[in-house]
């Protein structure tokens, strides 16, 4: 299977401030990948789709002002949150799509902490 | 109703013993099925990949698809106490998104 990898694995940072998730491809060229974020006990929500060279498309109800994502290369694609709160503490983890586009593959996770 | 339905338990089995998840779904146009595993502060890890009806088999995995009766399970022969994870069945129509069951969390007793 596809290999996907995110950093970092887990943050705590303070209220106002910005944090940047790194996830990359790491076996083959993805066009798309996926945000989600996962919440105790629950199952994973997601919240944007990213497109290399193109803008996200974001799920009903995230806002992509405060969840910028980007994907400027083929294996590469950043979540930034913007002005955490404690709100905002999660476990976020990154999917690519398989190159037949039939299945996904998911990153490790980043364990996000917002005091 | 949800697309997809899953019994979140826990579920909790001797080691040895043979397991059972299940789901349902809603949606006749799922093409495509998944089981992942997700251990605690993990990622999901793809186990089972399957598309139609049908049974596939993958060491001590065997995952089935009814389309019939729109219902997918996830079969664990010899179960381990390193199978204990929550699992979680999948689904997707096309080049449609990702739809996720709730998750059965799963622990095998020593």
């Amino acid at each position: 299977g596809a290999v996907v990898s995110q950093h970092p694995s887990w943050v705590i940072c303070k209220s106002g401030t910005s944090v940047k998730i790194e996830c990359r491809s790491l076996d083959f060229q993805a066009t798309t990948m996926f945000w989600y974020r996962q919440f105790p006990k629950q199952s994973l929500m997601l919240m944007a789709t990213s497109n290399e060279g193109s803008k996200a498309t974001y799920e009903q109800g995230v806002e992509k002002d405060k969840f910028l994502i980007n994907h400027a290369s083929l294996t590469l694609s950043t979540l930034t949150v913007t002005s955490a709160h404690p709100e905002d503490s999660s476990f976020y983890i990154c999917s690519d799509l398989a190159e037949t586009q039939e299945t996904q593959y998911f990153g490790p996770g980043t364990r996000l902490l917002v005091l | 109703q949800k697309e997809v339905e899953q019994d979140p338990g826990p579920l909790s089995v001797p080691e040895g013993a043979i397991v059972s998840l299940n789901c349902t779904y809603s949606n006749s146009a799922f093409q495509y099925f998944m089981w992942y595993r997700q251990y605690s502060r993990k990622g999901p890890e793809l186990l089972m990949y399957t598309y139609s009806s049908g049974n596939k088999e993958d060491g001590r995995f065997t995952a089935q698809v009814d389309k019939s009766s729109k219902y997918i399970s996830l079969f664990i022969r010899d179960s381990q106490p390193s199978d204990s994870a929550t699992y979680l069945c999948a689904m997707k129509q096309g080049a449609q998104k990702l739809v996720f069951g709730q998750g059965t969390r799963l622990t095998i007793n020593p």
